[in-house]
């Protein structure tokens, strides 16, 4: 079953104005920790935003923020003011704990943003 | 600050045979976690390991092993290499398992390599 779902394969943004990416998780677990990452064309994964399931208020990060809507099972991005460099793929994912006391993170298939000049 | 480093960056091995990668952590973490990219979907996740313990395995073959060494480091191997072997295989450290607030729970990932199997 499918735990991360990331329902946009690619998106256009203007840039200077603001994008959604849409996220949705399933898990049964009362704790958990949701992420954005961005991986440019280099490979890396660059961590954006973290989102506890705890966590009364939205997180932010300068120009990203999550709209976290627990009963949804939604965790959107949300990039303000897009720039050129945010051109990327982009990742929504879940941390769940091991069997072993250790932790993995579940990624969804991503979306790719194009931003234009 | 060195951050994690992984090597090689490319490869490129036949059917069949075996590939050892190597990743080398952010001085100070003790954990180093295992994805496998493939082209075109999210990274999955092969293994976790903690203070030289394996403490999370994914869905993958047994084909697939790793180790950690007393300085942290880490490698994966692959045996008897597959077409669908080809992905970009990604490295992540952190300083613990996950407990505490950092809200990046200390996952750091490196630049990954690229295995191309023929």
């Amino acid at each position: 079953a499918q735990k991360i779902t990331q329902t946009q394969p690619g998106m256009f943004v203007q840039e200077k104005e603001a994008v959604t990416l849409d996220c949705t998780y399933d898990t049964s677990d009362p704790s958990y920790g949701l992420f954005w990452y961005k991986q440019p064309s280099s490979g890396e994964m660059i961590f954006l935003i973290y989102q506890g399931s705890y966590d009364q208020q939205n997180a932010t990060e300068g120009r990203y923020s999550l709209n976290f809507q627990k009963a949804r099972k939604s965790a959107n991005l949300v990039i303000s003011a897009s720039q050129l460099g945010d051109s990327a793929m982009y990742f929504c994912a879940m941390r769940e704990w091991s069997r072993g006391g250790g932790f993995k993170t579940i990624f969804g298939a991503g979306t790719r943003l194009f931003v234009k000049a | 600050d060195a951050g994690v480093t992984q090597s090689p960056t490319h490869l490129i091995k036949t059917r069949g045979q075996h590939v050892t990668l190597r990743c080398s952590p952010i001085s100070g973490h003790k954990s180093v976690s295992w994805y496998q990219q493939v082209l075109g979907q999210g990274p999955q996740f092969i293994f976790q390991y903690y203070e030289k313990e394996e403490r999370g395995r994914g869905n993958f073959p047994d084909r697939f092993s790793a180790r950690q060494f007393p300085n942290y480091s880490s490698e994966l191997n692959v045996n008897a290499l597959l077409l669908g072997d080809s992905a970009l295989y990604l490295c992540a450290s952190s300083s613990n398992l996950g407990q505490g607030t950092p809200a990046n729970y200390g996952y750091t990932f490196g630049s990954g390599t690229r295995l191309t199997v023929v």
